[in-house]
């Protein structure tokens, strides 16, 4: 059974200051997706990583993706309020049915 | 494009009624998914359909959950009877097999609160 993991759980930042989230999978993974969900919403979509080595970027948010090592980092550079939500990984397995596996989240909280 | 669309968006019972919720997908896509999500954890795939077709309802608590998709457009899931344990926000998701990413689109969710 594919299991996602992330960590840490919850990550208090400071702005101005460079953070990451790391997320493990279990098995060979076809695609590796991260979403951000802010209290009380649905999930938004950030990056989708389709192959080993992929790695994109948008504004202070960068993932890459390494599939050797089944893992997957969220890099948020000079981290701002804004960017105060949780944000889950989540990895695709195309022989399960394109079945969706989410790790735990990270709840992330920037402060002043 | 017009995004996933789902009703209610609350709902508050007591335990042991019963309650549906419904989702429209994006026009297109055949696939639909719908999620459970617990406070503070990561959603939990409940049930796949492709088309009107289930694809995979491993996770689905037969005995008190079903639900169904049967013109392969919009679907409607149900609970009953409810437990404490069901409250959750309950995700509705859908995707196309033109996508390459795969990328599932979600909707703005049920929040349910079981008494």
């Amino acid at each position: 059974e594919l299991k996602v993991e992330q960590n840490p759980l919850f990550l208090s930042m400071q702005e101005g200051k460079n953070y990451t989230i790391y997320c493990n999978y279990s098995t060979t993974s076809d695609r590796l997706y991260w979403y951000r969900q802010d209290p009380g919403k649905s999930l938004e979509s950030l990056f989708v990583l389709l192959s080993n080595g992929a790695v994109k970027q948008e504004g202070r948010l960068m993932a890459s993706l390494d599939t050797k090592a089944r893992l997957s980092t969220l890099h948020i550079t000079a981290a701002v309020h804004d960017l105060s939500a949780t944000y889950f990984c989540a990895v695709l397995i195309k022989a399960a049915g394109n079945k969706l596996t989410f790790g735990g989240g990270t709840r992330v909280l920037v402060k002043p | 494009e017009a995004g996933v669309a789902q009703s209610p968006r609350y709902k508050i019972i007591e335990k042991r009624q019963s309650v549906a919720f419904w989702c429209n997908p994006i026009s297109g896509h055949a696939t639909l998914y719908w999620y459970q999500q617990i406070l503070g954890q990561g959603p939990k795939l409940l049930i796949q359909f492709q088309n009107n077709g289930v694809v995979d309802d491993s996770q689905l608590p037969k005995d008190r959950f079903s639900a169904e998709r049967l013109k392969g457009v919009d679907s409607t899931l149900k609970i009953q009877p409810a437990k404490l344990e069901d409250s959750a926000v309950y995700l509705c998701a859908s995707s196309t097999v033109r996508d390459r990413a795969y990328e599932q689109y979600f909707g703005p969710g049920t929040r349910l609160t079981v008494t």
